[in-house]
């Protein structure tokens, strides 16, 4: 199984701030690197796939990048409705494999 | 637009087996490049791929699962199901059915149904 390890575990930040969250592969998965957005009691949100590419309706205030093995997500400008817990998530073989997830609070 | 809504008993006693629907709604479920997926996340934790079914009925199991899981689909009603056995409360969680699109996501989950909580009770 691809181990997918997704740092760090929780962040604190402040509406504006520009955050960064990394994820690493155990091998390399080329560019099959999606990401969600979960917030609680919901189901998770599709929000970038094959590493960079923006889902339709996302704001462009999320971005991410890398190939491999290293990716990261990018939020530019914290909006008050970003605050949430985000996966990675490899497709790159099966079993599909998650990251543990990164819970994003309000400082 | 496609919705996803799942369906089943939320409460299941230890040792039997757990069973769940998901209807596919706002279109078919063997039209395009779409693995139809069971995904479940205990309370507090994170997400654990279970398995998914192609329309054709092609499976992919999750090996720590597999001895005890069954994807099925049933076109005609426009619905996939989880049959999960001999459940302990380890099993405990929202389970989510979910569309892993294949025709230009990378096979990422983009559609995804509001989840539903089992819990085993023993």
């Amino acid at each position: 199984d691809i181990q997918m390890t997704q740092s760090p575990s929780s962040l604190s930040a402040s509406v504006g701030d520009r955050v960064t969250i990394t994820c690493r592969a155990s091998q390399s998965i080329s560019s099959y690197l999606n990401w969600y957005q979960q917030k609680p009691g919901k189901a998770p949100k599709l929000l970038i796939y094959a590493a960079s590419s923006l889902l339709s309706g996302v704001p462009s205030r999320f971005s991410g990048s890398g190939s491999g093995t290293d990716f990261t997500l990018t939020i530019s400008s914290l909006q008050p409705e970003d605050f949430a817990t985000y996966y990675c998530q490899q497709s790159y073989s099966t079993p599909r494999t998650f990251g543990q997830g990164t819970k994003l609070e309000i400082k | 637009q496609v919705q996803l809504q799942e369906s089943g008993p939320g409460l299941v006693k230890r040792s039997q087996t757990l069973s769940l629907t998901c209807t596919v709604s706002g279109g078919s479920i063997s039209s395009g490049d779409y693995y139809w997926s069971w995904i479940r996340q205990p309370p507090g934790k994170g997400l654990e791929w279970i398995g998914y079914i192609y329309y054709s009925g092609s499976t992919y199991y999750n090996p720590s699962l597999k001895s005890r899981v069954t994807i099925s689909v049933d076109t005609s009603k426009n619905q996939f199901s989880l049959k999960l056995s001999s459940v302990t409360a380890a099993d405990t969680a929202v389970y989510y059915c979910a569309r892993a699109n294949g025709d230009y996501a990378y096979d990422a989950f983009d559609i995804w149904g509001q989840g539903t909580m089992v819990t085993v009770s023993s």
